[in-house]
């Protein structure tokens, strides 16, 4: 079974620049995540999809971070324009359903703001 | 969700048992306990999960005190690539919703 892919691993970008991350779930999986993880710290929900609804997105910075999961399976999160501060990982993971006990999370993708 | 604190590092000799605590003592009677381990540069991993009784599973057994106020995982026999950041959550099963708060965790070095 394949695993939660994160595209691209790695991304460096100039401040003001917009950024997409994209992810593809687990198959047969309703629940999305979007993680933000700063350096020595957990990973801080931004967001939560079941099927093609945002479902809590309540920590997502709406004014400059936007995510979409139109036909309920990839999902693509967006930061535009980026800040220094946003350097950080950006982890998805997936779950069967809301209330599963296990999430799967993808390898996540390294953003650096200079 | 009630918080959890865990020390912040650890170290385990090769081959012998890792304990590792977390402290809940304002969990609620209908939040479970659950572990992830993130290894360097990958995503969080499941390992175990419990409310009460003891569990254990291929990874690891949950330890959990009579009181629910704090829980330890335990690494058998631990190796190198267990090596890792060790988070100890509790979450509320019947919140209809699935919010799942990390603390920094322990890291846990293995060593030969």
């Amino acid at each position: 079974e394949a695993g939660v892919v994160q595209s691209p691993r790695y991304k460096i970008i100039e401040k003001k620049q917009p950024v997409a991350f994209w992810c593809n779930p687990i198959s047969g999986h309703n629940t999305l995540y979007w993680y933000l993880q700063n350096l020595g710290q957990g990973p801080e929900l931004l967001i939560r999809y079941e099927n093609e609804e945002a479902v809590d997105d309540s920590q997502l910075p709406k004014d400059r971070f936007s995510a979409e999961r139109l036909k309920g399976v990839d999902s693509t999160l967006k930061i535009q324009p980026a800040e220094l501060g946003d350097s950080a990982v950006y982890l998805c993971a997936s779950s069967k359903y809301s209330d599963s006990y296990e999430q799967y999370f993808g390898p996540g993708t390294r953003l650096t703001v200079t | 969700d009630a918080k959890t604190t865990q020390p912040p590092s650890m170290d385990c000799a090769e081959g012998r048992a890792a304990n590792l605590p977390c402290n809940h003592s304002t969990i609620s009677g209908n939040e479970y306990v659950y572990w992830y381990r993130q290894i360097h540069s990958q995503g969080p991993q499941y390992i175990i999960h419990g409310l009460k009784n003891n569990e254990t599973n291929e990874m690891a057994s949950l330890i959990i005190t009579e009181d629910r106020k704090s829980s330890t995982l335990i690494l058998p026999h631990a190796t190198l690539r267990d090596t890792a950041v060790y988070y100890c959550i509790v979450r509320d099963e019947n919140t209809g919703g699935f919010k799942t708060i990390f603390g920094a965790g322990t890291r846990l070095f293995v060593k030969a």
